[in-house]
C-alpha cells in the first residue's frame, strides 16, 4: 500500500493562512483522502476528508487536485492550538483501513 | 456523545507476558480498527472489526489479534511480549458502512514492555 508523501515540518506565523501540502500519486479512484493532528500523548484528530470535490468544515478546507495525484489541507487563519502533527491519509477501500504517512510537523509563531 | 473510549490508559508489562486492550467505540459505530504507533515505523494498522468479522489486517505477526462483540465493543490481545511491542496502542471507529465514513479515534493505550 502506497504511502502519501508530506513535508517534514513547516512554520507559520499565526494568524495567517497555512497551506499543507500532500503527494498521493498513486492513489486509486475510490481511495478518500483524510487529515487528521495529533498533539503529543493524544490520538489523531479528525480535520477533514474528501474523494474528489473541495471540502469545506469548521476547522479547514481541503483542495484536491483534478487529477487527485495531490490535494492541499488549508487551515485559514493559523492558531497556536493549530501547531501539531498533521497526517495525510489514504482510506484504502478494504474496510476502513487508513494507510498513515510520516506526517508534517506544523509550528505556529505568535 | 461519548468518544471512542479506550482502557487501560498506561500499562507496564514483562516480556514474555500476554495484554488485553480493550475499546468502546462511540455509540452506532460498528466498525472498529486498531492502530500501533512507535517513534521509528509511526502509525500503523493492525486490523479492522465490521459486526464482529475481520475485515482487513495488517502486516504483523499472528501474536497480534483481536475481537470484536455483538455490541461492537473490540479487544485486542498481544501475546509472547517483545520489548518491541512497546508503543501506544489506538483504536478507532466509525460506521463503517462505506468508504468515505468519518473515522474517530481514542485516545490510545500506552503499553511499555520491560
Amino acid at each position: 500500500d502506497a504511502k502519501t508523501t508530506q513535508p517534514n515540518s513547516m512554520e507559520s506565523n499565526e494568524e495567517e493562512p497555512v497551506h499543507l501540502p500532500c503527494n498521493h500519486s498513486t492513489i486509486s479512484g475510490t481511495d478518500y483522502i483524510h487529515w487528521y493532528r495529533q498533539l503529543p500523548s493524544q490520538g489523531p484528530e479528525y480535520v477533514i476528508h474528501g474523494l474528489t470535490s473541495n471540502v469545506n468544515n469548521r476547522m479547514a478546507s481541503l483542495a484536491i487536485a483534478e487529477d487527485r495525484k495531490s490535494s492541499t489541507l488549508i487551515l485559514h487563519r493559523a492558531t497556536l492550538r493549530d501547531a501539531a502533527v498533521y497526517y495525510c491519509i489514504r482510506e484504502s477501500n478494504q474496510g476502513g483501513k487508513l494507510i498513515f504517512g510520516q506526517g508534517t510537523e506544523l509550528s505556529v509563531k505568535p | 456523545k461519548a468518544g471512542v473510549t479506550q482502557t487501560p490508559r498506561y500499562l507496564i508489562k514483562t516480556r514474555g507476558q500476554q495484554v488485553t486492550l480493550s475499546c468502546s467505540p462511540i455509540s452506532g459505530h460498528r466498525s472498529v480498527s486498531w492502530y500501533q504507533q512507535t517513534p521509528g515505523q509511526g502509525l500503523q494498522f493492525l486490523f479492522e472489526y465490521f459486526s464482529e468479522t475481520q475485515r482487513n489486517k495488517g502486516n504483523f505477526p499472528g501474536r497480534f489479534s483481536g475481537r470484536q462483540f455483538s455490541n461492537s465493543r473490540s479487544e485486542m490481545n498481544v501475546s509472547t511480549l517483545e520489548l518491541g511491542d512497546s508503543a501506544l496502542y489506538l483504536c478507532a471507529s466509525s460506521f463503517g458502512t462505506a468508504s468515505g465514513n468519518t473515522i474517530y479515534f481514542g485516545e490510545g493505550s500506552w503499553l511499555t514492555v520491560v
